[in-house]
């Protein structure tokens, strides 16, 4: 299974404010099949990107996502305070899918 | 309105059994791929396992492959997952979520199974 490590764990920022989240896999995620969810406590989680790049339906533009191979990010460009919660990315490459570990976002 | 809703959940003792049911309306339920999800109390999430939209293809997590059991009926548009031999381990809400064969963007609500004696 690939290992998906996510960095750093925890983000201590402020509205307005840029946020970059690191997602490294163990080995080469075929075709950046590659996707980042956004949790707030209580709630299921909430596709943001996939494809690496790709924003899903309904997500503002200041969410993005990048990267290739091993290595991606995603990228808050100036945090709301609705944007505080866990963001997780998840690699669909291979047969067995993996979840990152998920980095905390907070104020 | 896309809803998928969980049940089975509930207390079970280790070595035990135990079958969880997703409940889905709202969208072609027949054309979509299917997985479990979980997660334990206060940890990150954790893939399962995954069904193709024909039940013709099944994967699973190590953690659980040869114990656990994915489904389908797509007459009753319902998901199901046998769980056996349980270990403590395998405490969690388990959500039933639907979407693509890899990304996810439908989610239920979750259902807790809790394994201890």
């Amino acid at each position: 299974e690939i290992v998906l490590t996510q960095s750093p764990g925890t983000l201590s920022l402020s509205p307005g404010e840029r946020a970059t989240l690191s997602c490294r896999a163990s080995q080469s995620v075929d075709n950046n099949y590659l996707a980042w969810y956004q949790q707030k406590p209580g709630q299921a989680p909430r596709l943001l990107i996939s494809g690496a790049s790709n924003r899903a339906t309904g997500i503002p533009d200041r969410f993005s996502g990048s990267g290739s191979a091993t290595d991606f990010t995603l990228t808050i460009s100036r945090l709301e305070p609705e944007d505080f919660a866990v963001f997780y990315c998840q690699q669909y490459g291979s047969s067995a899918l993996t979840f990152g570990g998920g980095t905390k976002v907070e104020i | 309105e896309v809803q998928l809703v969980e049940s089975g959940g509930g207390l079970v003792q280790p070595g035990g059994s135990l079958r969880l049911s997703c409940a889905a309306s709202g969208f072609t339920f027949s054309s979509s791929w299917m997985h479990w999800v979980r997660q334990a109390p206060g940890r990150g999430l954790v893939w399962v396992s995954r069904i193709k939209s024909d039940g013709s293809y099944t994967t699973y997590a190590d953690s659980v492959k040869g114990r656990f059991t994915i489904s389908r009926d797509n007459a009753k548009n319902t998901l199901y997952l046998q769980m056996n031999s349980l270990r403590a381990e395998d405490t969690a809400i388990y959500y039933c979520a639907g979407g693509g064969s890899g990304y996810i963007f439908n989610w239920g609500e979750g259902t807790l199974v809790t394994v201890s004696s």
